[in-house]
């Protein structure tokens, strides 16, 4: 079966630009996790969703991000106000049951460019 | 504080010449180990995970170890294709699912 995908692959926008970027889960898998890798950095945890709920948003670096998974499925990551220093890979991943359960698998990720 | 701190930072190879990659980590309640190779322009491929101290796994020439305080990584006669950068992180078990990763090791192997 198909493994995370991520939307889009690239994205460059200017300083105070409004993005949003999509991440596919694994299907089937309930728990979805939103990271933040930057460059020669290990991923850096933001956000875990079990089903349509955060059940922890306690790595979003402040109220400029924003995640929603309304369904349960497909996830969005908004970022308001751009600035230079969000520039970076912006990681999804799914795991098929959440909290201390199960691996989780990793999309490609969207690399964020703030000019 | 939880906290994963990997050496070395970069390790260069020749083909066939094993080594070990470290993972130190302190965790308020370890709940599990994750080892993960991630090649340019891509994301974390899942190697393995770990559970208990002694626990041992092993994939093709990868071998992962855990102790109470640190896991080794150990690749024996390494390839040109095992050339990536080699993540671990740490589960706390008091802290739902998300992963705390170390910086990673940037291994090459020349032929």
């Amino acid at each position: 079966g198909a493994g995370v995908s991520q939307t889009p692959s690239n994205k460059v926008t200017e300083k105070g630009k409004y993005v949003e970027l999509r991440c596919d889960p694994i299907s089937g898998h309930t728990a979805l996790y939103w990271y933040r890798q930057s460059l020669g950095q290990g991923p850096e945890f933001l956000i875990y969703f079990q089903g349509t709920g955060a059940a922890d948003d306690s790595g979003l670096p402040n109220d400029r991000f924003f995640a929603v998974r309304p369904e349960g499925s497909v996830s969005t990551l908004k970022i308001q106000r751009t600035e230079r220093g969000d520039s970076a890979v912006y990681l999804c991943a799914s795991s098929l049951l959440g909290g201390s359960s199960g691996e989780q698998f990793f999309g490609p990720g969207t690399r964020l460019t703030v000019l | 504080e939880d906290q994963v701190t990997q050496s070395p930072e970069a390790l260069r190879l020749q083909e066939g010449e094993s080594s070990s990659l470290n993972c130190s980590y302190t965790v308020s309640g370890l709940r599990g180990l994750f080892w993960y190779r991630q090649d340019p322009g891509k994301g974390p491929e899942f190697l393995f995970t770990l559970y208990s101290a002694g626990e041992e796994k092993e994939k093709e020439r990868l071998k992962a170890t855990l102790t109470k305080k640190e896991s080794f990584l150990h690749i024996t006669a390494p390839k040109p294709e095992d050339s990536a950068t080699y993540l671990c992180a740490v589960q706390a078990s008091n802290q739902g699912g998300k992963l705390i990763f170390g910086q990673g090791t940037e291994l090459s192997v020349k032929p």
